[in-house]
């Protein structure tokens, strides 16, 4: 089963449009960090933000902002006036406390902000 | 800080040849180093884990013998693509990570592997 879930597969907007990602986990453990990434076309992925079980405050960093929801294991990310270089694939990822904080990540949404 | 710098960044070689690629921590620790290969457009996969001084952990379908990985210290991490084929060409992706400092994986640039 799909401890990760990113249902969009493919997302367009056009610049200065907000846009949310959406991720879905899936776990046992009460222990658990979630994570999100960014990869440009260069390949590179580049870590925007770590989340632990315990903290469901909401986070905002500039026009980038996360909604942790536990109830339904949801771990949002949204960017509110999109620029052409947000432009990459982004991925979420579930790190569990009992399994080695091995990642499981999700298949990932490409996201395209358009001019 | 928490950079991780991977060499090289592109390799093309013939068939059978072997490839070695590196991933080190360059301004922190890594107590374990993970190693990943992405198809295009695809998630990223698993290959193995390793711990500094320990035989590496590989994933269910992963050869061993194929996919050589040494972690010698502490801010190296090794892999080595043996009697590498055309079917190895891939994108290969080394993360590090400070168990100390928390649970987030920092990954390097990744390495274009293609193989003739």
């Amino acid at each position: 089963a799909q401890k990760v879930t990113q249902a969009q597969t493919e997302i367009s907007v056009v610049e200065k449009e907000d846009v949310t990602l959406d991720c879905v986990y899936e776990t046992r453990d009460t222990t658990y960090y979630l994570f999100w990434y960014k990869q440009p076309p260069s390949g590179e992925l580049v870590f925007l933000i770590r989340r632990n079980s315990f903290d469901e405050q909401n986070e905002i960093s500039g026009r980038y902002s996360w909604n942790f929801q536990k109830s339904t294991s949801s771990f949002n990310f949204t960017i509110t006036a999109s620029q052409v270089v947000d432009s990459a694939v982004y991925f979420c990822a579930l790190s569990e406390l009992n399994t080695g904080n091995q990642f499981y990540f999700g298949t990932g949404t490409s996201l395209t902000v358009i001019p | 800080g928490a950079v991780v710098s991977q060499h090289p960044s592109w390799v093309i070689c013939k068939s059978g040849t072997s490839v070695k690629i590196e991933c080190r921590s360059l301004d922190f620790q890594a107590t374990t180093m993970f190693w990943y290969r992405q198809f295009p457009k695809q998630s990223l996969m698993l290959m193995a884990t390793s711990n500094e001084g320990s035989k590496a952990t590989y994933e269910q379908g992963v050869e061993k013998d194929k996919f050589l990985i040494n972690h010698a210290s502490l801010t190296l991490s090794t892999l080595t693509v043996t009697s590498a084929h055309p079917e190895d060409s891939s994108f290969y992706i080394c993360s590090a990570q400070d168990r100390g400092k928390g649970e987030t994986q920092y990954f390097g640039p990744g390495t274009r592997l293609l193989v003739l």
